[in-house]
């Protein structure tokens, strides 16, 4: 069974910064690319970024939202993708999914990580 | 960058009706087209990528139709459970883009 478990997530001051991860299971992670999407509280989803698969390069795609602020990275030997987000704005907080991408396609979601920003 | 507009933003259907759902594109996705089910607390669940192909495990009272720019999620006969909020979003172009979701209500 496909599993994905973020973690990380809390409540941060603007400006500080915050990891989170995506614990997976149940498939082999370096074969599929991976994304972050949110969903800020009683709003509709927005797409954050992407990682391509080692084998596409492992390249990266950002919203311009985050584009700067935000890393996405992988670590396929332990079946983890990350989401480093530095300069916490306040319009950051949400609720933060990571997807297994088949294709270009968000066919597994996490059940998401609540990142609250706040002073 | 696309912009995916839904409508409409709330759809009133009594349980065992059809329900139609739209969404637009504003420029071609070809047919790189996907629709997610919502419910609250909970995460987006798959249902139709392709714009036309179901997820595994959706069942068949869930389908889409469409290219280009206007695409349909068609709902048969709604069941309890398919009470939520439904988003479109296009893979075809950087930025990833979804609708803004229609809310599907018991009348």
């Amino acid at each position: 069974e496909v599993q994905l478990v973020e973690s990380g997530g809390g409540l941060v001051q603007p400006g500080r910064s915050l990891r989170l991860s995506c614990t997976t299971s149940g498939f082999t992670f370096g074969d599929y690319a991976m994304s972050w999407f949110r969903q800020a509280p009683g709003k509709g989803l927005e797409w954050v970024g992407f990682i391509r698969s080692k084998a596409f390069g492992g390249t990266t795609e950002y919203a311009a939202s985050v584009q700067g602020r935000f890393t996405i990275s992988r670590d396929d030997s332990k079946s983890i993708a990350y989401l480093q987000m530095n300069s916490l704005k306040t319009e950051d907080t949400a609720v933060y999914y990571c997807t297994r991408d088949t294709g270009w396609i968000p066919d597994h979601w996490g059940q998401g990580t609540l990142v609250t920003v706040s002073s | 960058e696309i912009v995916m507009t839904q409508s409409p933003a709330t759809l009133s259907v009594s349980p065992g009706e059809r329900a139609t759902l739209s969404c637009r594109a504003s420029q071609s996705v070809s047919g790189n087209l996907a629709w997610y089910q919502q419910k609250p607390g909970q995460a987006p669940r798959l249902l139709i990528y392709g714009a036309s192909t179901r997820a595994t495990g959706i069942p068949a009272r869930f389908s889409g139709s469409g290219s280009g720019t206007e695409f349909t999620l068609t709902i048969s006969s709604l069941q309890s459970e398919d009470f939520a909020v439904y988003y479109c979003q296009q893979y075809n172009n950087w930025p990833r883009a979804f609708g803004q979701g229609t809310k599907v209500e018991i009348k």
